[in-house]
């Protein structure tokens, strides 16, 4: 299995533009996390899917992020309008619901907002 | 709730000397432990977790970590450390049979080993 895949690995963007961070899970993983790391705030959880559905978007700093889990093989999480405090590293990772399982982390996409 | 603290921001030791990163935890229930390691540029990686059964369990890169269940502590620990043993180390706990996984991390120790 090729893990977690995440693209893009890098964005830069300008302040007030869209952005959108894609994911890909590992085929048959059912859970899907979305993370946010940086130096000040540390690692972050976002926002988690079970089963494509939205669990706890607790996490999610204000109305300007949003994310999408249409299938299980494809997750979004989006942007609008984007802002300098955003920048930051974003990470994905799955894992098998049933029991105890670790999390796979992807290699994450560093964003930038100028 | 739960949650983790990881006590040393920091840690400090000389390649072929023992190491140790702590963390301590705090869940209502029976916890499930990880430790994830972090090199620059990249996303974590899984080292071990502790389900139930023995107390010290074993992992990846030749880490150990022993499960106190009277000291709530889940320190991670190798005989003999390796320059490339420098890195983030992260501890998590998840609830015994919360939904859907999600686990909640301590705010990571900077390991760095000198030669």
């Amino acid at each position: 299995d090729a893990g977690v895949i995440q693209s893009p690995r890098h964005e830069v963007t300008e302040m007030g533009q869209e952005v959108t961070l894609r994911c890909k899970p590992i085929s048959g993983h059912n859970s899907l996390f979305w993370y946010r790391q940086t130096m000040m705030r540390g690692l972050e959880l976002l926002i988690y899917f079970n089963n494509n559905v939205p669990i706890d978007d607790s996490g999610m700093p204000e109305d300007r992020f949003s994310a999408k889990m249409p299938n299980a093989s494809f997750s979004t999480l989006k942007i609008q309008p984007s802002e300098p405090r955003d920048s930051a590293v974003y990470f994905c990772a799955s894992s098998l619901e049933q029991g105890v399982y670790e999390q796979y982390f992807g290699p994450g996409t560093r964003l930038t907002v100028t | 709730a739960q949650s983790v603290a990881q006590p040393e921001d920091q840690v400090n030791v000389a390649e072929g000397n023992p190491l140790t990163v702590k963390c301590t935890y705090s869940v209502s229930g029976n916890p499930y432990l990880f430790w994830y390691v972090q090199y620059p540029n990249r996303g974590l990686q899984f080292l071990l977790k502790y389900i139930t059964g023995d107390n010290l369990v074993k992992g990846s890169y030749g880490f150990e970590a022993e499960f106190n269940k009277s000291q709530t502590s889940f320190h991670l620990k190798k005989p003999s450390a390796l320059v490339s043993d420098s890195a983030l180390y992260f501890c998590a706990v998840r609830l015994y049979n919360t939904n859907a996984g999600k686990s909640t991390f301590g705010d990571g120790t900077t390991l760095t080993v000198k030669p």
